[in-house]
């Protein structure tokens, strides 16, 4: 059972490239999200999809959007990459946005722009 | 707005060792508490608190809630190299649409 799938596991950018970051997860959750992680500052939530159709912004949605385009598939993308958005990024899902059982995350995607 | 505070940020400890981890906050309309271990990759779930004054446990690892100080603690007895991640604290509310709001974490390094 592979849980939450990222691809790719690294990526290296020049700023203005544009990039999509792919997520599937095989547990038939409905609620998925993307969160980056920089030094210090915690995992911050970028966008999430409470269900199949459905999008919203989180804390930090500038310079990304996502596209949920299935029940398996959450992905996220870099229009014009900046050096800002330099992180790790990982991606997780849940069985609903409110249900009382943890979110689960994949491996992390490890991007830097230069 | 809502907010979450770990403490401390890093601690070195040796093995054998017990510690306590903090996680303080303030979320509206409070529904749960969740801790997560993370050591190179994904964040794993170790314990979700709903309720307070009732101690979760799993293995040398336990937590408590205290929902009317707005904190929880994470303990870990007997500290081996292994226990060595960054651990989460994330509140949940229930007017959050299910977004978890994660703290810093604390950096924990356990030297032989």
């Amino acid at each position: 059972n592979a849980g939450v799938t990222q691809t790719p596991k690294f990526q290296v950018l020049k700023t203005g490239q544009s990039m999509t970051l792919q997520c599937a997860q095989d547990m038939n959750h409905n609620s998925m999200y993307w969160y980056r992680q920089d030094p210090g500052m915690g995992l911050r939530l970028i966008y999430y999809s409470a269900s199949e159709g459905t999008t919203d912004k989180g804390e930090v949605p500038n310079g990304y959007n996502v596209s949920r385009l299935n029940k398996r598939e959450f992905s996220l993308r870099l229009e014009s990459a900046a050096p800002s958005q330099t992180s790790v990024y990982f991606c997780a899902s849940s069985p609903w946005t409110a249900s009382n059982q943890p979110q689960h995350f994949g491996d992390g995607t490890r991007l830097s722009i230069l | 707005e809502d907010k979450v505070v770990q403490s401390p940020l890093s601690l070195v400890v040796h093995e054998g060792d017990t510690v306590t981890l903090n996680c303080s906050y303030e979320v509206t309309n409070f529904r749960s508490l969740l801790w997560y271990k993370q050591e190179k990759k994904a964040p794993t779930f170790l314990f979700m608190l709903t309720s307070s004054g009732i101690e979760k446990k799993s293995g040398r690892l336990s937590s408590i809630l205290d929902k009317k100080e707005l904190f929880s603690i994470l303990n870990i007895t007997a500290t081996q190299t292994g226990d060595s991640a960054i651990y989460l604290c994330a509140p949940l509310g229930d007017n959050q649409g299910g977004k978890l709001i994660f703290g810093q974490g604390t950096e924990l390094s356990v030297k032989p």
